[in-house]
């Protein structure tokens, strides 16, 4: 079952301009985690945010969390050509036997053109 | 270095003719599971390992079996595949017992024709 949705779908910027991606979820969560995947290759992991926080910051990266409405947004600022690339949201269950579990939204497409 | 590695990366095969992808991660961890990514449907779970011979379904496993034997290795194995199961495959791993990322393979892209 696909736990995240996430907006947009595509995402098309000019480099240097900030790129927000949202997801929502749909059950209590212990953390959730953004990953990065270029074409076809596999998934990076670029930030984890526990359901006890609020926001979390990494370099370029900036993640929100608002439990009460089930989603969260990650920003890109200042973009480069590099970041180009699909992003998923994942969500990590709040334990039972589905801990280390997680489970992805369908992904943002992001182009940023140079 | 840390990695995930999986074998192989590309794969054309016919109905029916018996395959293993493997998997296999240096990192000493626990949790390790597959997943398959096609098109609109993000990545869905197949199967997933807690440790050495502890294994279950995910949310897709019809199709495949999974075995876990050492704690570095976790191979896929689909006995009869059929062209339904054409997509990319990846294996990831990680630590149990806390918030914690997951490391993933280059993925496996299977054809089945």
């Amino acid at each position: 079952s696909q736990q995240g949705e996430e907006d947009p779908q595509a995402l098309s910027i000019q480099e240097g301009e900030n790129a927000t991606m949202n997801c929502s979820y749909k059950t209590s969560i212990n953390n959730l985690q953004w990953y990065r995947q270029n074409s076809g290759r596999g998934l990076v992991h670029l930030i984890l945010i526990r359901s006890n926080e609020r926001e979390k910051h990494s370099g370029r990266l900036r993640v929100t969390l608002d439990t009460s409405k089930k989603s969260s947004s990650l920003l890109i600022t200042a973009s480069r050509a590099a970041d180009t690339a699909s992003y998923f949201c994942a969500t990590a269950n709040a334990g039972g036997t589905s801990y280390g579990k997680l489970t992805f939204g369908q992904g943002t497409i992001l182009t940023v053109h140079p | 270095e840390a990695q995930v590695t999986q074998n192989p990366r590309y794969l054309i095969t016919v109905t029916g003719k018996k395959l293993t992808v493997t998997c296999s991660q240096n990192m000493n961890h626990e949790y390790m599971s597959w997943y398959r990514q096609d098109p609109g449907l993000g990545l869905r779970q197949i199967y997933y390992s807690m440790n050495v011979e502890v294994t279950d379904k995910g949310d897709v496993p019809e199709g495949y079996k999974v075995s876990r034997k050492e704690k570095r290795n976790f191979p896929l194995i689909l006995e009869s595949p059929s062209p339904n199961q054409t997509s990319l495959y990846f294996c990831a791993s990680s630590f149990l017992g806390g918030p914690t990322e997951a490391f993933f393979g280059q993925g496996t892209r299977l054809t089945v024709v």
